[in-house]
C-alpha cells in the first residue's frame, strides 16, 4: 500500500534540476507533497486531485497521472534551501481509503 | 488558514514518568487531527487518528493504553505517553486538514521527546 518514491537520494549543484517519483499499486484519489528539513516538521507543497493535472509552486511543480497511478515532483533551477527529504502521500479511492499513506521519502541535497 | 500548533517542542523526561502533548488548530476547526511518530532518517509512522468527541482510531501495533489520546474539542487533540521509557524517545507530529479550502494536511512543529 505504502507508494514507492524515486530515487531515495538526489544530490544537485544549485540551478540543477531533478525529478522525483511516486507511484501506487492502488488506484488514486489525491497525491501530496511535503518537504521536511532536518529537526522540522514536514511543510505541505501542494497537493493533486486530478489525473493528468498539473500544479506549481514557484519553481516547484507537480504532475499527477491517474491511469498510471503515478505522480512526479519538478524542482527546475534548483536553490539551497530546497535542499531536505521529500515526502509523497497518498489517498485511495472511497471510504476508508482516505487515510494518508507516506512514502519513504527521497533526500535531496543542494550544494552549491 | 490552517495553522497548528503544537507544544511542547522538546520535553525530558525521567522513565516511568507521563508526558502530555497538545495540538491546535489556531484558525480553523479539525474533527480529526492525526499523531505521527518518526524515527531519525525515516518516514512517517501513523500512531493514530484522533476523532472529536469519540474515540481515537489507533493503528495496528500501536498500544492504546501507552497513548493516551484526548479530542475534547474542534480545536484541541492531546497526546500523553503513560509511563514513559527511554524506547519511547522519538519526534512526534500532529497534523490536521483544514476541509474547507482543500488545504494539504498542516504539521504542528513537533515534539523532540527524549526519556532518561
Amino acid at each position: 500500500q505504502q507508494p514507492v518514491q524515486s530515487p531515495q537520494a538526489v544530490i544537485l549543484r544549485e540551478g540543477e534540476d531533478a525529478v522525483i517519483n511516486c507511484s501506487s499499486s492502488k488506484a488514486l484519489y489525491s497525491v501530496h507533497w511535503y518537504r521536511q528539513k532536518h529537526g522540522e516538521a514536514p511543510v505541505f507543497l501542494m497537493i493533486l486531485l486530478k489525473g493528468g493535472e498539473q500544479k506549481g509552486h514557484e519553481k516547484i511543480s507537480a504532475s499527477f497521472n491517474e491511469k498510471k497511478q503515478q505522480s512526479s515532483l519538478y524542482l527546475t533551477a534548483s536553490q539551497l534551501s530546497y535542499s531536505g527529504t521529500y515526502f509523497c502521500g497518498t489517498e485511495g479511492v472511497g471510504g476508508n481509503n482516505r487515510k494518508l499513506i507516506w512514502g519513504l521519502g527521497t533526500s535531496l541535497a543542494v550544494n552549491p | 488558514g490552517a495553522v497548528v500548533s503544537q507544544h511542547p517542542s522538546r520535553v525530558i523526561c525521567k522513565s516511568g514518568t507521563s508526558v502530555k502533548i497538545e495540538c491546535r488548530s489556531l484558525d480553523f476547526q479539525a474533527t480529526t487531527m492525526f499523531w505521527y511518530r518518526q524515527f531519525p532518517k525515516q518516514s512517517l509512522m501513523l500512531m493514530a487518528t484522533s476523532n472529536e468527541g469519540s474515540k481515537a482510531t489507533y493503528e495496528q501495533g500501536v498500544e492504546k493504553d501507552k497513548f493516551l489520546i484526548n479530542h475534547a474539542s474542534l480545536t484541541l487533540s492531546t497526546l500523553t505517553v503513560t509511563s514513559a521509557h527511554p524506547e519511547d524517545s522519538s519526534f512526534y507530529i500532529c497534523s490536521a486538514r483544514n476541509q474547507q479550502v482543500n488545504y494539504g494536511y498542516t504539521f504542528g512543529s513537533g515534539t523532540r521527546l527524549t526519556v532518561v
